[in-house]
């Protein structure tokens, strides 16, 4: 039962062009939204977040868009750069589900090519 | 910056025997968490910790695992009896309040494999 889908395993992007990650969900309990990075022979690292009462959360070159009748939301990477190159998990959360765990999608391997 | 540490990195059993994973949390962190990601599969929760009780615990964590807190500092994950299927990478994670993943902060992992 995947309730956090990420349906492209690899994307790659040119440097200095946006990278654009999809995720979609199917529980409609889950309010809060979460993107982490994970580099090889690490742990994911938190990215940026976004709270199911706004549609749109901004920090510097990274940007998350929340779609809540569409059940979608996507992160934007611009300009993309090298060090971007990883994998990236969307999380989902269910703050009155009383639920402690978060719900990751399979991750997105994403290629930033020179 | 305060980090999560885990040790050992990487441990390699034979089936049956019993494994210990263990994680220092960051000190001031409340909630403390175990996940895990079979190679190739997405990260998946175990169990969360808080108040010296397991708070909440996913079909995975069967009664092969347990966790302690066995000081102020250490929070284990024990496999009683590993299985192949148990290979995979570990990650510890903390927070200092329930369910803020933008709190979440993950330890680097151990990678265990049983053969």
């Amino acid at each position: 039962d995947q309730q956090v889908k990420q349906n492209s395993p690899s994307l790659s992007v040119q440097e200095g062009r946006i990278s654009i990650l999809n995720c979609d969900y199917t529980n409609s309990m889950f309010d809060y939204f979460l993107w982490y990075k994970k580099y090889p022979a690490e742990g994911p690292t938190f990215l940026i977040s976004i709270s199911s009462i706004k549609d749109k959360n901004e920090d510097g070159r990274f940007t998350v868009f929340l779609n809540k009748s569409a059940k979608h939301l996507s992160l934007h990477i611009v300009p993309s750069q090298p060090g971007d190159s990883a994998v990236y998990f969307c999380a989902a959360f269910a703050s009155g589900g009383g639920a402690d765990g978060l719900t990751f999608g399979k991750g997105t391997h994403l290629i930033i090519q020179p | 910056e305060p980090e999560v540490t885990q040790t050992p990195s990487h441990q390699v059993t034979q089936m049956g025997q019993e494994v210990i994973l263990r994680c220092v949390p960051i000190s001031n962190h409340l909630y403390f968490y175990w996940y895990r990601q079979i190679l190739g599969q997405k990260v998946e929760f175990l169990v969360s910790f808080y108040n010296n009780e397991i708070s909440e615990k996913s079909e995975i964590f069967d009664d092969q695992f347990s966790v302690e807190r066995p000081d102020g500092s250490n929070f284990t994950l024990k496999i009683r009896s590993t299985k192949l299927e148990d290979s995979a990478m570990y990650f510890c994670a903390s927070s200092r309040d329930r369910g803020q993943g933008y709190g979440y902060t993950f330890g680097s992992g151990t990678r265990l494999t049983v053969v």
